[in-house]
Formats: structure tokens, C-alpha cells, sequence
């Protein structure tokens, strides 16, 4: 079946705009996640769902950052006034049920560049 | 500070060989650890996994040694092949802590023909 998709695939803007980056799991899953990977670093926590509500948001670096899942299913990770050191790849992954010992599936990313 | 690290940005290995690849921990809260392999351009994919309870589970070619007094794991690729070339991360996760993985920075693997 498919995977998790992520949209764009990159995404380039100018310092203080904003992005909108969206994430499809994989259909069933209940728990989704973000995480962002800057150069040379491994994935970061940012914030994750389960079903349509936030079960954990302390990832997020600031109130820049936000993140829903309305119908719980597609999430979308939004970020205002843009800034250089927002630029990153974004990960999104979901898994069947809310567990660590769940394996995550993840997306390619996006790769976001902020000029 | 990073609680999981992996000091080897980089490991070349000689396919048929044995390939290393260690990671160590700082938390002791942890229970559950993982390797995830990425491939440029796509997003990590699980790879093996170890509760605390174990020193060592096998999958394979690749087995993962956990050794909790020093807080130390190590994956092993046995014989590595031209194929695992990828970068390697080692994740770990606090029990009932609800999925966050911690990650640490990656070893890139390269096995040469």
C-alpha cells in the first residue's frame, strides 16, 4: 500500500513568510508525527497527534510553529514569519497506534529553504 | 545535551566485511531502542530494535548488542554488502513517554566493493 507522503517535496521562501507543509500517513494510522532534521543532526521531536488532538507539542521551538490534524488523517505544519534558521528537512511519520513500540513509518520530508 | 550520541560521523567498510556502528546514551529512563537507515532524498526506515530487558536481538545480517551498565549499543552488519551504504541513526524512547523518538546525529555507512 502507500506510504506516507509529504508535500512539497521542497519548499523555498524568504525570510518572514509563511509555509504551510502537509503530510498524508499511511491510511488507518492513528498516531502521526513531526520531526525536523537540520544539517548534520538526526531527527528532532517537534509535535505528535493522536487521532485529530495534539498529545504532545513540547517539540516545537515556539509559538511560530503549529500544527493540526482536523479529521485525523492529513496534517499540516505551519510556520509564520519565517526565519533562516527555520530551514530544514521535515519529517512526518505515523504509526498504527499511539506506542513508541510502534515502528514509525516515515515520509521523504520537505525540505525547506528560508532565504 | 544529546542524550543518544553517535561519535562516528562516518565508518567505511570493505563488503564481506563486519560493519560497526555504536551509539551511547546518557538516560537511563530509557527502555526501548531502535536503528532507522536512511537513504539520501527518502525518509528513514526502521531497521532493528531492543527493549532493555535484552543484550541482544538478531534480524538477519544485522544484530544489536546493548550493553546497559555502560549505556552503550552497537549494530552489527554482518557481511556487509554494497547495498547498506546509508546513513545509520540510533533512536531511543522512554517508556509510555508516547512515541518521541530521540535520535541521535547518524554514522554514515559506506561499504566499498
Amino acid at each position: 500500500g502507500a506510504g506516507v507522503s509529504q508535500t512539497p517535496s521542497n519548499k523555498v521562501t524568504e525570510k518572514g513568510k509563511y509555509v504551510e507543509l502537509r503530510c498524508d500517513p499511511i491510511s488507518g494510522h492513528t498516531a502521526l508525527y513531526w520531526y525536523r532534521q537540520s544539517l548534520g543532526q538526526g531527527p528532532e521531536f517537534l509535535i505528535y497527534f493522536q487521532g485529530t488532538g495534539a498529545a504532545d507539542d513540547s517539540g516545537l521551538p515556539n509559538d511560530r510553529f503549529f500544527a493540526v490534524r482536523p479529521e485525523g488523517s492529513v496534517s499540516t505544519l505551519k510556520i509564520q514569519r519565517t526565519e533562516r534558521g527555520d530551514s530544514a528537512v521535515y519529517l512526518c511519520a505515523s504509526s498504527p497506534i499511539v506506542s513508541g513500540l510502534d515502528e514509525q513509518f516515515f515520509g521523504p520530508g520537505t525540505r525547506l529553504t528560508v532565504l | 545535551d544529546q542524550q543518544v550520541k553517535q561519535n562516528s560521523p562516518s565508518l567505511s567498510v570493505q563488503e564481506g566485511r563486519i560493519s560497526i556502528l555504536n551509539c551511547d546514551y546518557t538516560n537511563s529512563m530509557f527502555d526501548y531502542f531502535l536503528w532507522y537507515k536512511k537513504y539520501p532524498a527518502e525518509g528513514p526506515t526502521f531497521l532493528i530494535s531492543i527493549s532493555s530487558i535484552k543484550d541482544k536481538n538478531e534480524d538477519g545480517r544485522f544484530t544489536v548488542f546493548l550493553n546497559k551498565s555502560a549505556k552503550h549499543l552497537s549494530l552489527h552488519i554482518v557481511p556487509s554488502q554494497p547495498g547498506d551504504s546509508a546513513v545509520y541513526f540510533c533512536a531511543a524512547i522512554v517508556g509510555g513517554s508516547q512515541g518521541n523518538l530521540i535520535f541521535g546525529k547518524g554514522t554514515k555507512l559506506s561499504v566499498k566493493p
